[in-house]
């Protein structure tokens, strides 16, 4: 199995660019793809990324998603920063015995 | 889609609980589905996804073999049996439609989750 690792927070501000990565321990990146979810606090998860980088419908294009074989990570960029961004952000895979794995997720501060 | 979980509580060390999940506003029986947990302050742990047609089910080593997925699609239901639990179980539980397949373009296969419900809280507390 592997481990998913992103930063436990980040912050920006308002109307800037911000970038999530998410590591993965071993095996390639691009073997599998990656997923990202927002949860906002108090709500439940909500899909903004699957599939490395198609947007679920309605998810606002200000939303990317990337993988970089070079640095075995996924990222998450979210440019023109709102407010209402403020969340923790969780990036998922699989392994090859279809278990589904996430990270610890990323708390965005937008300050 | 629209996902409504109940059924957690507050339930003793070595008890057991049922949950379950009511969709609507989609066609049920075609979606794959999952629960997954958030244990207090903590992130995102996936438990279990069931299949939509052949009802394959796939498990989380932390529960397999305590816990079972099942699904009544006449009743537009998921369920998840929890036997054996112990305090670490703690936790809110989510249902979610879970797209699972095998894109045979790409050459991979995708597992991941679209729409969540509210969640329930489920207490394993003496």
């Amino acid at each position: 199995n592997f481990m998913l690792t992103q930063p436990h927070s980040v912050s920006e501000s308002p109307g800037k660019t911000v970038t999530i990565s998410c590591t993965r321990s071993s095996g390639s990146i691009a073997s599998n793809y990656v997923q990202w979810y927002q949860q906002r606090p108090g709500s439940s998860p909500i899909t903004v990324i699957y599939e490395n980088n198609h947007r679920l419908s309605g998810v606002p294009d200000r939303f990317s998603g990337s993988v970089d074989t070079s640095s075995n990570s996924a990222s998450l960029t979210i440019s023109g920063l709102k407010t209402e961004d403020e969340a923790d952000y969780y990036c998922q895979s699989y392994d090859s015995n279809y278990q589904r794995v996430f990270g610890g997720g990323t708390k965005l501060t937008v300050l | 889609v629209q996902l409504l979980e109940s059924g957690g509580g507050l339930v003793q060390p070595g008890g057991s609980l049922r949950l379950s999940c009511a969709g609507s506003a989609f066609r049920f029986s075609s979606y794959a589905l999952s629960w997954v947990r958030q244990a207090p302050g903590k992130g995102l742990e996936w438990v279990a996804t069931i299949s939509a047609g052949t009802d394959t089910t796939n498990y989380a080593v932390s529960v397999k073999g305590r816990f079972t997925i099942s699904r009544d699609n006449s009743r537009n239901t998921l369920y998840l049996q929890m036997n054996a639990l112990r305090a670490d179980d703690t936790a809110v539980y989510y249902c979610a439609t879970s797209p699972q397949y095998y894109d045979t373009l790409t050459g991979y296969y995708s597992f991941y989750f679209d729409y969540w419900g509210r969640g329930t809280l489920v207490t394993v507390s003496s």
